[in-house]
């Protein structure tokens, strides 16, 4: 089956630091792919998303490529803020055309927290 | 526009009750569905609907119904609480299965 795995957490940066939280995949085909992220006491945003094999999605300065080679995903940052502390969630689904209701429904990583100091 | 709207925000219950999580979108979604999240874990589906009067099992079912009797709301039932149901339940809407989902709030749920 569909699998994310996200790496080990927490990470602990200070302000204007680069950020990388990788994220590796295991599916069949070319499934869509996502980056969600949850600040304290909120649902979960999502942040950004690629839906084929080397797009890459951005927002709000982060940004991940679709590496189908490597079945990975991984997000960065140039330079955190303080405001960028939460949750981050690496996620996929499977490709359209995957048949049935497959396609909408989502594969979560165990999320990463990123708390980041002034 | 409130969005996804989750009730209650907490509740505890004892092992063997049963009890209703509500979930409501005003965004005329026909896509909603139920998330548990546990720790280290990530979020896990549990059940979900493409339209009104249309369900069906994700990842995790067992021990929650659902159903859909209108396009604003989908109730998430626990028939009889186990200490295993401890978790925070995330309800998430979208246009279709192709568009961004929105996940509401949040219920932290803990049975004893």
């Amino acid at each position: 089956g569909n699998s994310v795995t996200q790496m080990e957490g927490p990470v602990t940066l200070s302000e204007e630091a680069f950020l990388t939280i990788n994220c590796t995949y295991t599916a069949t085909g070319y499934p869509s792919l996502f980056w969600y992220v949850q600040y304290p006491g909120e649902g979960l945003q999502l942040l950004l998303k690629a839906t084929k094999a080397d797009d890459k999605g951005s927002n709000k300065g982060f940004e991940a490529t679709y590496r189908k080679e490597t079945t990975s995903f991984h997000l960065e940052k140039g330079s955190v803020q303080v405001s960028d502390s939460a949750v981050y969630f690496c996620a996929l689904t499977p490709p359209y055309g995957a048949g049935g209701t497959s396609y909408g429904k989502l594969t979560f990583g165990q999320g990463t927290i990123l708390t980041v100091h002034p | 526009n409130a969005g996804v709207t989750q009730t209650p925000k907490f509740q505890v219950l004892k092992t063997g009750q049963s009890m209703t999580l509500q979930c409501a979108q005003d965004m005329n979604h026909e896509y909603m569905s139920w998330y548990r999240q546990d720790p280290g874990m990530g979020l896990r589906l549990i059940h979900y609907s493409v339209g009104a009067g249309i369900t069906d099992q994700g990842e995790v079912p067992n021990g929650y119904n659902v159903s859909r009797s209108t396009t604003e709301d989908f109730p998430l039932r626990l028939l009889s609480a186990a200490p295993s149901q401890t978790s925070v339940y995330f309800c998430a809407s979208s246009r279709d299965r192709f568009h961004e989902q929105y996940f509401g709030p949040g219920t932290r749920l803990t049975v004893t």
